[in-house]
């Protein structure tokens, strides 16, 4: 059970586009298309962004997107907003029984 | 408003044990998979434990199999998780999270505000 890998950091201006990676095996998000993303504010509870991959839960911006090629999920942002300044973690599926996050990405909005 | 609420957590010595409460409100509690997350100070998120709606099946991270006991009880609208052995490396913030998949685990919609263990003599 080795943690995901994402990026420790990215940073984009305001109205730019990120995209956060998410590494795993061929046993976790090679093997599901079942990523979720979370959004945590500093001193905040996570917050659920993309679920089953691509999928939004109603409430969250049509901004935020997300993909999957082989064993990488990707979080993409865009038209980056300072309000978007926050951690970011992927969550994947390993069979059941297992979840996997990810080591976090802290997203600075220039 | 869906709510979740931990408690329980506190200083206790290494090796010593501990019982986490979850009050669930606002939903159907026994519709849903529960877990527990936890946060390390100033460190990632890491699943630690979790429990189908019926507590058929459960499954724990390799880090607390053995040590850690995750259970439920319908009845009372409560997620728990008793730790025994607890290490300097368990000190974190322990979320209860709400599970809105039905057929897979991994979809955390709601998060309590997190109980804080530390462990340290």
């Amino acid at each position: 059970q080795s943690a995901l890998t994402q990026p420790a950091s990215v940073s984009g201006s305001p109205g730019q586009s990120i995209t956060i990676s998410c590494t795993g095996t061929s046993s976790d998000v090679g093997s599901y298309n079942l990523v979720s993303w979370y959004q945590q504010h500093p001193g905040k509870a996570p917050k659920l962004m993309i679920y089953e991959g691509n999928k939004r839960p109603s409430g969250v911006s049509t901004r935020f997107s997300g993909s999957k090629s082989g064993n990488t999920a990707s979080l993409t942002i865009s038209g980056l907003q300072a309000e978007d300044e926050a951690d970011y973690y992927c969550c994947s599926y390993a069979g059941i029984t297992t979840l996997i996050f990810g080591g976090g990405t802290k997203l600075t909005v220039l | 408003e869906v709510q979740l609420v931990e408690s329980g957590g506190g200083l206790v010595q290494p090796g010593r044990s501990l019982r986490l409460s979850c009050a669930a409100s606002d939903f159907t509690f026994d519709d849903y998979p529960m877990h527990w997350v936890r946060q390390a100070p100033g460190k990632g998120l890491e699943w630690v434990s979790g429990i189908s709606w019926n507590s058929n099946t459960i499954g724990y991270a390799d880090s607390v199999r053995g040590r850690f006991t995750i259970s439920r009880d319908n009845a009372k609208n409560s997620l728990y998780l008793q730790m025994n052995s607890l290490r300097p490396e368990d000190t974190a913030l322990y979320y209860c999270a709400k599970d809105s998949s039905t057929w897979y685990w991994g979809r955390f919609d709601c998060w309590g505000q997190g109980t804080l263990v530390t462990v340290s003599s």
